[in-house]
């Protein structure tokens, strides 16, 4: 299957800081990646959907200026937590789906702890 | 919106026993995936479905699309300790994965 990776696989920052997390389709052309945020125990919930060398689709609720969605190459998307702050750790976890195919890959997810 | 309903929500299992789960939607979606997720890690894509009533197997698992395009299962025969994980259920229809809110899955050796 296809191979997606995300870096890091955890970060531990202070409050107010600002981090950035890498997501790359390692052999396949990402027409279309997606971050989802998980919760202890939950479910995968999806942020935001971003098609190459377009601006991100945020889902309701999520704060664009907030999550910050780069979507430049058909292989890399990277999601900024800016200003961050306790209640923004998370597991943020990235998927990408190639053009004409149904079939969504993951990442093996970011572990977000905010101090 | 779409929901889809996912059961059982855990299952607490001996070594050797099949298992069976299964999702319903309220409406009608073109694509059934089926993944599996462990701790600290991401979901990993088990079977997908593309045809009402396509039953595709992968292993020991199988999986059935529909015929009313509703609904799907999961099953897992023979289990064994490694299975332990979360199974999640997702579909599509016009738009984005919608996902269940998954079957937690024990093994008892």
């Amino acid at each position: 299957g296809a191979v997606v990776s995300q870096h890091p696989s955890w970060v531990i920052c202070k409050s107010g800081t600002s981090v950035k997390i890498e997501c790359r389709s390692l052999d396949f052309q990402a027409t279309t990646m997606f971050w989802y945020r998980q919760f202890p125990k939950q479910s995968l919930m999806l942020m935001a959907t971003s098609n190459e060398g377009s601006k991100a689709t945020y889902e309701q609720g999520v704060e664009k200026d907030k999550f910050l969605i780069n979507h430049a190459s058909l292989t890399l998307s990277t999601l900024t937590v800016t200003s961050a702050h306790p209640e923004d750790s998370s597991f943020y976890i990235c998927s990408a789906r190639e053009r004409f195919y149904n079939e969504q890959f993951f990442g093996p997810g970011t572990r977000l702890t905010v101090l | 919106g779409q929901q889809l309903n996912q059961s059982p929500q855990s299952m607490f299992i001996q070594e050797g026993e099949d298992v069976s789960m299964n999702c319903t939607s309220s409406s009608i979606f073109n694509t059934w995936l089926w993944y599996k997720q462990e701790p600290g890690e991401g979901p990993v894509l088990l079977i997908a479905l593309y045809k009402a009533g396509e039953l595709t197997s992968n292993g020991r698992l199988t999986a059935q699309f529909g015929i009313t395009r509703k609904d799907s299962f999961l099953n897992i025969s023979a289990s064994i300790p490694s299975d332990v994980g979360i199974y999640f259920c997702a579909g599509r229809g016009q738009g984005n994965l919608i996902f269940g809110k998954g079957t937690k899955l024990s093994v008892k050796p």
